[in-house]
């Protein structure tokens, strides 16, 4: 069992819906909490990082973290087809340690 | 402020090659990690160097070896290259007093071919 599953998708939606990417983990001891957003080739691009339970909004953005559950999700309003790209939750157990990542979530968002 | 910056963009070589990629750290950065990410998958942790010294590693073999320098760029060496190995390389970096600094801020990568 991988420590972080992440749904690939591919997840397709049209312009202006409310997007829901959702991560699960098996391990207790991860305590901040990421997502990257990363276009076709290029690397990864910090969108949220959040320390253990809780929400934290910005913008069009919002990340929940259920330690409780070990579920963390991230929810985008107002899609945009600027915004297809792949989504990847990532989690790591100490500031600064090795990052653990899911496998990515490939959204498409169709004007 | 100029962000993580990696060499050279694309690389293609042969099985049992040798080959080096190289990361710049983000100014002010002094932690970096390298991870290797297969197409379709997320990335896997490579190692992490912090003021030049490996600061933990991940499930890959002593053939990947690495280089801090004091200037904080990093070099990724990859001895006898497999098919496998074929991946993009990614390299972050994040800021620390302690090796512990938090975000980790990504290069563009390294797609590297081996045939």
């Amino acid at each position: 069992q991988k420590e972080v599953e992440q749904d690939p998708g591919p997840l397709s939606v049209p312009e202006g819906a409310i997007v829901s990417l959702n991560c699960t983990y098996s391990n207790s001891a991860f305590q901040y909490f990421m997502w990257y957003r990363q276009y076709s080739r290029k690397g990864p691009e910090l969108l949220m990082y959040t320390y253990s339970s809780g929400n934290k909004e910005d913008g069009r953005f919002t990340a929940q973290v259920d330690k409780s559950s070990k579920y963390i999700s991230l929810f985008i309003r107002d899609s945009q087809p600027s915004d297809s790209a792949t989504y990847l939750c990532a989690m790591m157990r100490n500031q600064g340690g090795k990052l653990i990542f899911g496998q990515g979530t490939e959204l498409s968002v169709k004007p | 402020e100029t962000g993580v910056t990696q060499s050279p963009t694309h690389l293609i070589k042969t099985r049992g090659q040798q080959v080096t990629l190289r990361c710049s750290s983000q100014s002010g950065h002094n932690t970096v990690s390298w991870y290797q990410q297969a197409l379709g998958q997320g990335p896997q942790f490579i190692f992490q160097y912090y003021r030049e010294e490996e600061n933990g590693r991940g499930n890959f073999p002593p053939r990947f070896s690495g280089l801090q320098f004091p200037n904080y760029s990093s070099e990724l060496n990859v001895n006898a290259l497999e098919l496998d190995d074929s991946a993009l390389y990614l390299c972050a970096s994040s800021p620390g007093s302690s090796g512990k600094g938090g975000t980790q801020y990504f290069g563009p990568g390294t797609r590297l071919t081996v045939l």
